[in-house]
């Protein structure tokens, strides 16, 4: 099984700061990784595939990188509506996987 | 709109059985493999299993095979979780979430449900 790694697992930030998300993963998943973001009560939301591919209606503060075993979420100036939990997740392999989430907070 | 609804949660003994149901709108259902994923209380995501647009290939996390069963119905537009010998660990917020290429096995879940809650307590 893959293990993803998130770090931190909180970040404490201001509005209109950058948010930089980590996440680590056990082996290589190639770049079939994905990032989804969380609100309490709610259902998780698709925001990143492939990397580095956003999603449908995501802002362009949004964006992913890396490849292999390494990954970033960057979130460039936050905005109110981006305080949440990020999870990433891997499809690389069965069992699909995620990581514990990190939760950015004012 | 495109969307998944989750129902059949509740509260059940150690031991007992439930059985989830998810209806699909808004997207050609037998196109698409979906997904369950949990999450217990105050936890992360967990995924659980995988049924492929046909119906034919299935995958399960090691905690629940055994016990649990997906299956579709194609025709109905729904997908199903049998959930048998419930544990204590089991109780979990579950989800049913789409997969967002087509025919594709391993994909990015881009439409998710609400969830629907199933308590396994004594």
């Amino acid at each position: 099984e893959i293990v993803l790694t998130q770090s931190p697992a909180t970040l404490s930030l201001s509005p209109g700061e950058r948010a930089t998300l980590s996440c680590r993963a056990s082996q290589s998943v190639s770049d079939y990784l994905a990032w989804y973001q969380q609100k309490p009560g709610q259902a998780p939301r698709l925001l990143i595939y492939d990397a580095s591919n956003r999603a449908t209606g995501i802002p362009a503060r949004v964006s992913g990188s890396g490849s292999g075993t390494d990954f970033t979420l960057t979130i460039s100036s936050l905005e109110p509506e981006d305080f949440a939990v990020y999870y990433c997740q891997q499809r690389r392999n069965w069992p699909l996987t995620f990581g514990g989430g990190t939760k950015v907070e004012i | 709109q495109v969307q998944v609804v989750e129902s059949g949660g509740g509260v059940v003994q150690p031991g007992g059985s439930v059985r989830l149901s998810c209806a699909a709108s808004g997207f050609i259902f037998n196109k698409h493999g979906i997904h369950w994923v949990r999450q217990a209380p105050g936890k992360g995501l967990e995924w659980v299993a995988f049924i492929r647009y046909d119906g034919i290939n299935k995958y399960y996390a090691d905690s629940v095979r055994g016990r649990f069963t997906i299956s579709r119905d194609n025709s109905n537009n729904t997908l199903f979780l049998q959930m048998n010998s419930l544990r204590t660990e089991d109780t979990a917020v579950y989800y049913c979430a789409k997969n967002r290429e087509t025919y594709y096995d391993s994909s990015p879940f881009d439409i998710w449900g609400q969830g629907t809650m199933v308590t396994v307590s004594s």
